[in-house]
């Protein structure tokens, strides 16, 4: 399998249930994100992990957390989720070298909170 | 304030038009993205500009960079149901930052 994989796909949880989303993938690439998608709002930078070192936290709630157990997986554990938490979560990788690396982006996992 | 402003919001075209949308900025870029997103996708990179005054073509579709590397804009002739699709642009101030993206460009295609 090639590119970045996220799963689950869709996921709906309670308010107080706890799940985990993730990531692989085989591009060979040295980092990996986590960016949130809200309607009618930018992609929101929450983690990076270049090297399997985390690099950046953009002011994320602690009831997210951040795994990279190794550089082709990332993963997002969530617990005591808000509704307004209900988002598409995007994970991409690249290449940390250069001006021009581009994202590779999986498909995201539609996640709401009930 | 969003760092990369994105207009128009929405577009919806009849097939065979052309098309520009733009991505403007107060704050100067090392480099700058193209990416399309489709619905139940992810984006996908089409384009990286880094040099000002910059111009790559893609088949139909026509990318600039601004002289001073602080806008862009996404250029599409005859634009079939294909090209529908969120059209997001993206940029970097400096060296391997993350990149910072803008709220995109929705655009409908009509047949």
């Amino acid at each position: 399998e090639t590119g970045v994989t996220q799963t689950p796909r869709h996921l709906v949880m309670g308010m107080t249930n706890k799940k985990s989303l993730k990531c692989e993938q085989h591009l060979g690439h040295n980092a990996m994100y986590w960016y949130k998608q809200s309607a009618k709002k930018p992609l929101e930078l929450m983690f990076v992990y270049s090297l399997e070192e985390r690099v950046e936290n953009n002011s994320v709630p602690s009831r997210f957390s951040p795994e990279c157990p190794n550089s082709s997986h990332l993963f997002l554990h969530l617990h005591t989720l808000q509704p307004e938490d209900s988002a598409l979560y995007l994970c991409a990788s690249s290449q940390v070298s250069g001006l021009t690396g581009g994202y590779t982006f999986g498909s995201g996992t539609r996640l709401t909170v009930v | 304030t969003q760092l990369l402003e994105q207009s128009p919001q929405f577009l919806s075209i009849q097939e065979g038009e052309n098309l520009t949308v733009y991505c403007n900025s107060s704050s100067v870029f090392s480099s700058l993205q193209w990416y399309r997103q489709e619905p139940g996708e992810g984006p996908v990179l089409l384009v990286t500009v880094v040099t000002g005054g910059e111009v790559k073509k893609l088949k139909r579709l026509t990318f600039q960079f601004g002289d001073a590397r602080k806008d862009s804009s996404l250029h599409i002739t005859a634009a079939q149901p294909g090209d529908t699709g969120l059209y997001l642009c993206a940029a970097r101030r400096s060296g391997n930052t993350p990149l910072v993206f803008g709220k995109g460009t929705r655009l409908s295609v009509i047949a």
